[in-house]
């Protein structure tokens, strides 16, 4: 089935401090979400975007889908930012569950 | 509008006794997800059904569970007999699939321990 991987794996930073992360796929996709894990467990849709660009806020996504990979972009971190980030996506012509990548744990300290 | 619903929350039992775990699609959704998520293999796929039709269930450990939607905006997930390496959070997700893919929504996760 279809790689994902995500890099790095934990990250530390400053409030303020900006952030790329990012994430390699081995496999064409049909669809690539960005997910937010908070504290609390729950995971937060951040980004639909098995293509292009988009932008929300101080986050921000760029997909390019013909070199496999995806950035997912935090500018003037501040510690509600904390927790992990996936990436998943569903491969082209798979089937459609999501494989998620292991994750980037992001630690924002004041 | 609602999202994904989930039941229970927490569920704490102890190993040979049945689980039920629950799920509410977003109204209109026609796709259904169950996910495990536990520290040794993160995030997996587990099942899913498509107009209520299983159609991978790959994921699915072993016998001991089973997965079913008795209709258009519900599904149930069981574990029965559990055991302690059961315990994980399991996440329910639901989309519209259509002619192109659509985002999945996720519930906020049903963590459950078995003793």
């Amino acid at each position: 089935g279809i790689q994902v991987e995500q890099s790095p794996p934990d990250l530390i930073l400053q409030e303020g401090a900006n952030s790329t992360l990012r994430c390699n796929f081995s496999d064409s996709v049909n669809n690539l979400q960005w997910f937010h894990q908070n504290p609390w467990g729950q995971l937060i849709n951040l980004f639909y975007i098995p293509s292009g660009t988009k932008q929300n806020g101080r986050l921000s996504a760029t997909t390019v889908a013909t070199e496999r990979y995806s950035l997912l972009y935090i500018s003037s971190s501040q510690t509600t930012d904390s927790g992990v980030y996936f990436c998943a996506v569903t491969s082209r012509g798979g089937a459609d569950g999501l494989t998620f990548g292991k994750g980037t744990h992001l630690i924002i300290q004041p | 509008d609602a999202g994904v619903i989930q039941s229970p929350r927490h569920e704490v039992t102890e190993m040979g006794q049945e689980v039920t775990l629950r799920c509410k699609l977003i109204s209109g959704h026609n796709s259904l997800f169950w996910y495990r998520q536990t520290m040794m293999r993160g995030l997996e796929l587990l099942i899913y059904f498509n107009n209520n039709v299983p159609i991978d269930d790959s994921g699915m450990p072993e016998d001991r569970f089973s997965a079913k939607m008795p209709n258009a905006s519900f599904s149930t997930l069981k574990i029965q007999p559990s055991e302690p390496r059961d315990s994980a959070v399991y996440f329910c997700a639901s989309s519209l699939q259509g002619s192109s893919n659509q985002p999945q929504h996720f519930g906020d996760g049903t963590r459950l321990s078995i003793l």
